[in-house]
Order: C-alpha cells, then sequence, then structure tokens
C-alpha cells in the first residue's frame, strides 16, 4: 500500500488554467506539507498543516491555494497558472514531533505551456 | 533563519569504492535535526539516515554513516561500498523545534556511480 500518495503524476496546462493536485497519506500521521522542487532541484517548503490547521504558509503567491479536507488529505490548488509555476510539487506528511522524518509522495510534475 | 549548504553539486565514485558527501549548517537553536535524502532518477524522496542534534554518536545505516561535527555545524555523509544504485541526487535537511516539522533543504549533491 502507497503511504503518501498524489495524483496527478503528471499535469500539462496552459496558462491561465486552475487546476488541483490531491494527496492522502495512509500513515496516520497528524503533519502534512507541500514542497516545491524547482528545475534546478531546489526543494522549500511552501504549506504544512497540523490536524487540518494552517501552520505554515511560506512567501507563496495567493494563487496557491491548500485544503485540508481531513487529516489524511492535503490537496493543492492553484488557480491562473503561469510559466513560472512549471515544477515538481511534493506532499509529505509527519507524525507530531520533531524526532521523525518527513514521508514524501512521489512528486507531481507540473508543466505549464 | 536556517541555511543548509552542500557545496558539492556534483561527486563521482567508483563502484565499491567509498564517498564522502558534505553538509554544512546554520542555526540558532538548539533542539535540531539533520537526515540525508535520497533521490534517484524515479523522483521518489527516500531517507538514507537521520541524527539528533543532541546525540553525540553519528548515525550508522548499513553502508552509510555521518560525521557528526555539532561545534563546526557540519553533517557529512559517507557511503561506503558504493553501489550502482546509489547513484541519485543526496539532499542534506534541519529540521528545527520552530519551524512547524518543515525540513530546510540543502541544493543537493548528485552521485555519480561509475562501474
Amino acid at each position: 500500500d502507497t503511504a503518501v500518495s498524489q495524483t496527478p503524476k503528471y499535469l500539462v496546462t496552459q496558462m491561465g488554467n486552475d487546476k488541483s493536485i490531491k494527496c492522502e497519506q495512509n500513515l496516520g500521521h497528524d503533519t502534512m506539507y507541500w514542497y516545491k522542487q524547482d528545475s534546478k532541484k531546489f526543494l522549500k517548503i511552501m504549506f504544512s498543516y497540523n490536524n487540518k490547521e494552517l501552520i505554515i504558509n511560506e512567501t507563496v503567491p495567493n494563487r496557491f491555494s491548500p485544503k485540508s479536507p481531513d487529516k489524511a488529505h492535503l490537496n493543492l490548488h492553484i488557480n491562473s497558472l503561469e510559466l513560472g509555476d512549471s515544477a515538481v510539487y511534493f506532499c509529505a506528511s509527519s507524525p507530531s514531533g520533531q524526532n521523525t522524518e518527513a514521508f514524501f509522495g512521489q512528486g507531481t510534475r507540473l508543466t505549464v505551456v | 533563519a536556517q541555511t543548509v549548504t552542500q557545496s558539492q553539486p556534483e561527486m563521482s565514485v567508483q563502484e565499491a569504492e567509498t564517498v564522502t558527501l558534505s553538509c554544512t549548517y546554520d542555526t540558532s537553536e538548539s533542539d535540531y535535526y539533520l537526515f540525508w535524502y535520497k533521490q534517484p532518477p524515479s523522483r521518489q524522496m527516500i531517507l538514507v539516515i537521520r541524527q539528533e542534534a543532541y546525540k553525540q554518536q553519528n548515525a550508522t545505516e548499513n553502508r552509510f554513516s555521518v560525521n557528526f561535527q555539532k561545534a563546526a555545524k557540519s553533517f557529512s555523509l559517507k557511503i561506503s561500498d558504493s553501489q550502482l544504485g546509489d547513484a541519485a541526487m543526496y539532499f542534506c535537511a534541519l529540521l528545527v523545534s520552530n519551524s512547524g516539522y518543515a525540513l530546510n533543504f540543502g541544493k543537493g549533491t548528485s552521485l555519480l556511480v561509475t562501474p
């Protein structure tokens, strides 16, 4: 069974469109995240949710809106897509507390054309 | 603010040899954790090894070990008996107490393993 699963794995869309990436974890974790990996492979935190509440909201355009319907899901909705949004987006989860690693999904490669 | 620096964009090692990947970090927090993640071409992020800052003993996981120098804020990864399957991007990451559990990543080191 996949621990953290994201859909879709690949997404190609035109500029100006709105798209969503879904994430689900079956690990029973309290905290979920969205990370962005740019073309140079640099990984940066975008959002963090703990028990469905937003606890980190890094400086990202407000076109990006995370939504957590329950502890097991954290979806990412992106409005008015731009060329610069092209990247790999990773969902991750971890139990509350610091001494554990984050478990990552397989990533979603978003290409905006 | 927390920073993680990986000064080697690329490294190469021959099969069965040993290679060390460098990582330095900066934080004013006393309670933190350090990780090495591996990202093969499949894109999956895989935890390689974890080190708690309060532990003096260096972590070891099979062929992977770290050299944790707390005073120098250095956290290098040693891969022994390198295998072709070790070829990947390796990311050093820092987790601090007030970060909302989010990881701060270095820019990564691409490891090439040659037969």
